[in-house]
C-alpha cells in the first residue's frame, strides 16, 4: 500500500463548479501537507503549504488537513478553464527532507 | 518562477552512455534536490544536497551520482544509462527544513 493515495481521476466538471481534491495518507508522522498544480510539460506549482491540523484559503483555493482521519483536501471555487491541469497532494514528516507525492488527480474545467 | 533553470530540457541516448544533467538557482537556497517522475509511481526523490559537498540519498537512487560545488549548481549524473531511466526528472530547491521545494520545469530524458 502506498503512503499517500490519490484518486488520478480523470475529473472533468463544468465552468465555474466547485472542485474538491483529495487524498489519503497512512503515515501519522506527516506534519507538512502541500498541494501543487502541474501544467502539461511544465514542472510542479506550489499552490498551498500548510502545517498540522486546519484550513487555509488563498483566493478561491482552499486547503483542510484532517490528521485525526489521515485526510486532505484541496477546494477550488468559482472553477476556470485555466484550472485544468494535473493537482498533486504532496506532505512530509518535520525534519525529513523527502517528499510523498500522491500519483496527481488530471482535472479538465470544460467551458 | 522561483529561479530554476534545468538543461539540457530534452535529451536522447543510448543505452550504456554517461548523461548529466544540470540544475541553476538564483535563490541561493541551501537545499536542492533531484526527483523523477513516472506513470504510476508521481514524483520520486532521487538525491539531494543540504550545502555545498554534502549530498545524501533518496529513495530511487540506484544508479545515479551527484555533485555539488558551488550553492547554485547541482549536477545529476548516470554513470551508464539504462532504459529504465527513461523519465522526466525534475530538479527543486528549498531555503531550509520545513520549508516548501519549488520546481524547475524538467528535463525530459529518453534512453534507446
Amino acid at each position: 500500500q502506498k503512503e499517500v493515495e490519490q484518486d488520478p481521476g480523470p475529473l472533468s466538471v463544468p465552468e465555474g463548479a466547485i472542485v474538491s481534491l483529495n487524498c489519503t495518507y497512512s503515515n501519522s508522522a506527516f506534519q507538512y501537507f502541500m498541494w501543487y498544480r502541474q501544467y502539461s510539460r511544465k514542472g510542479p506549482e506550489l499552490l498551498m503549504y500548510t502545517y498540522s491540523s486546519g484550513n487555509k484559503e488563498d483566493g478561491r483555493f482552499t486547503a483542510q488537513v484532517d490528521k485525526s482521519s489521515k485526510y486532505i483536501s484541496l477546494f477550488i471555487r468559482d472553477s476556470q478553464p485555466s484550472d485544468s491541469a494535473t493537482y498533486l497532494c504532496a506532505m512530509s514528516a518535520a525534519g525529513a527532507q523527502k517528499l510523498v507525492f500522491g500519483q496527481g488527480t488530471r482535472l479538465t474545467i470544460n467551458p | 518562477d522561483a529561479g530554476i533553470t534545468q538543461s539540457p530540457r530534452h535529451k536522447v541516448t543510448e543505452t550504456g552512455t554517461p548523461v548529466t544533467l544540470r540544475c541553476h538557482q538564483t535563490e541561493n537556497h541551501r537545499y536542492m534536490y533531484w526527483y523523477r517522475q513516472d506513470p504510476g509511481h508521481g514524483l520520486r526523490l532521487i538525491h539531494y544536497s543540504y550545502g555545498v559537498k554534502d549530498t545524501d540519498k533518496g529513495e530511487v537512487s540506484d544508479g545515479y551520482s551527484v555533485s555539488r560545488s558551488k550553492t547554485e549548481d547541482f549536477l545529476l549524473t548516470l554513470e551508464s544509462a539504462t532504459s529504465s531511466q527513461t523519465s522526466v526528472y525534475f530538479c527543486a530547491i528549498s531555503p531550509g527544513t520545513d520549508q516548501p521545494q519549488h520546481f524547475g520545469d524538467g528535463t525530459r530524458l529518453s534512453i534507446l
